[in-house]
């Protein structure tokens, strides 16, 4: 059972727009849900994180959308660049009752088209 | 980077064979977790270690074993290779509740 679903699974955006990603998870132990940036032959870099305990987080291009009561987080990626392409993971724990175990997305596939 | 290294960056194995991978954790972290990425996918976690001890385990055979040392870094060993264990392994080291930071993997092919 995928505890946290991904979608789309690819995404092509033009130079200078917005990539939109999104997840959804059941789990209501997950307490953590970071977002991750892969790139080929390559292991996963940490992007941006939230707790739901706020409803969105920004870091300069990066802002993830969070609502709790529909357990739903989204990445948003403003003024997109040819160098963001890359596969993009979002993952969900809970610290308390997980066991620290991470779950993850299936992955996004990006392309940015100059 | 992370200050997360792993050994061998790739490895060809024959099926029925054993491996045994190589993690050496970011500088002041205790936990290492293993996650299995096929191609395309997601990582699956595969288990923990904290301390020398083995913290949470995801759904993968006992085949699939690991160890921590006192200086935190870690080995996973898996026993009895299949073909679809061909996948790239990843590192993350971490202390006890917070961020996860990668490794580079270990592309292992299984023939």
């Amino acid at each position: 059972q995928q505890q946290v679903k991904q979608s789309p699974q690819s995404l092509i955006v033009q130079k200078g727009g917005i990539s939109i990603i999104n997840c959804a998870y059941e789990n209501t132990a997950f307490d953590y849900f970071p977002w991750y940036q892969q790139f080929p032959g390559k292991g996963p870099a940490l992007l941006i994180a939230i707790r739901p305990d706020v409803s969105e987080k920004k870091e300069g291009r990066f802002t993830i959308s969070f609502n709790k009561s529909a357990k739903q987080f989204s990445l948003h990626i403003m003024d997109s660049q040819p160098g963001d392409s890359a596969t993009y993971f979002c993952a969900a724990t809970g610290h308390q009752n997980t066991g620290n175990q991470f779950y993850f997305g299936t992955g996004t596939s990006l392309t940015v088209i100059p | 980077e992370t200050g997360v290294t792993q050994s061998p960056t790739h490895l060809i194995k024959t099926r029925g064979q054993q491996v045994t991978l190589r993690c050496s954790s970011q500088s002041g972290h205790n936990t290492v977790s293993w996650y299995q990425q096929a191609l395309g996918q997601g990582p699956q976690f595969i288990f923990q270690y904290y301390r020398e001890e083995e913290n949470g385990r995801g759904n993968f055979p006992p085949r699939f074993s690991g160890l921590q040392f006192p200086n935190y870094s870690s080995e996973l060993n898996v026993n009895a290779l299949e073909l679809d264990d061909s996948a790239l392994y990843l590192c993350a080291s971490s202390r006890p509740g917070s961020e996860q930071y990668f490794g580079p993997g270990t592309r292992l092919t299984v023939t």
